[in-house]
């Protein structure tokens, strides 16, 4: 079993969709979660932190339920720019430092 | 623009050769990741430095190793390539200390894309 499991996807949504990702992690000592963003071709850059209260960030909600050891990502109001790959991260430091992605998750926003 | 880049931008080696990737990390970092991103996949992390350190490290094989130096810029060096080893090379910084690291967001370069033939 991966450490750190998303669903690739794609999801293709209309503009205007609310769309949700989930993403399961494996270690329960996992300390630190974050969304990134990674468009065709360039590198991962940070969406959110996900804290233990939830968080939201315009039309961006991130949620964390360590009990079932998964994060979730929901998206309303979909624009086209949203159109990118997802990465959840997953981190612990024990002695020594993991920080794991997802495989991601595509979403393709559609006119 | 994170402030964090790397060199080369591409580069084409044959199997069984070395190769050295390199690293500014972005001004007041002293922590620098290393990632293996194949195609379709996730960025797999190599191994992290701290001040110079070796502060964590994922499941590569010693062929793979780095160093960071006074000026927390690094390099990545890979023996004897495989084909496999193909692949977009991130490299990213973030300003935690060694104890803080994992509740730091990292700052990615635009990597290096390795072609091994």
């Amino acid at each position: 079993r991966k450490e750190v499991e998303q669903d690739p996807g794609p999801f293709n949504v209309p503009e205007g969709a609310t769309v949700a990702f989930n993403c399961t992690y494996s270690n329960s000592a996992s300390q630190s979660f974050f969304w990134y963003r990674q468009d065709c071709r360039k590198e991962p850059k940070l969406l959110m932190s996900v804290y233990s209260s939830g968080n939201e960030d315009g039309r961006f909600t991130a949620q964390l339920n360590r009990a079932s050891q998964y994060i979730s990502l929901l998206i309303r109001d979909s624009k086209l720019s949203d159109s990118a790959t997802y990465l959840c991260v997953v981190t612990s430091f024990s002695g020594t430092y993991k920080y794991i992605f997802g495989t991601g998750t595509r979403l393709k926003v559609l006119a | 623009e994170t402030g964090v880049t790397q060199s080369p931008t591409h580069l084409i080696k044959t199997r069984g050769q070395q190769v050295t990737l390199r690293c500014s990390s972005q001004s007041g970092h002293n922590t620098v990741s290393w990632y293996q991103q194949a195609l379709g996949q996730g960025p797999q992390f190599i191994f992290q430095y701290y001040r110079e350190e070796e502060n964590g490290r994922g499941n590569f094989p010693p062929r793979f190793s780095g160093l960071q130096f006074p000026n927390y810029s690094s390099e990545l060096n890979v023996n004897a390539l495989e084909l496999d080893d193909s692949a977009l090379y991130l490299c990213a910084s973030s300003p935690g200390g060694q104890a803080g690291v994992a509740y730091n967001e990292q700052f990615f370069g635009p990597g290096t894309r390795l072609t091994v033939l």
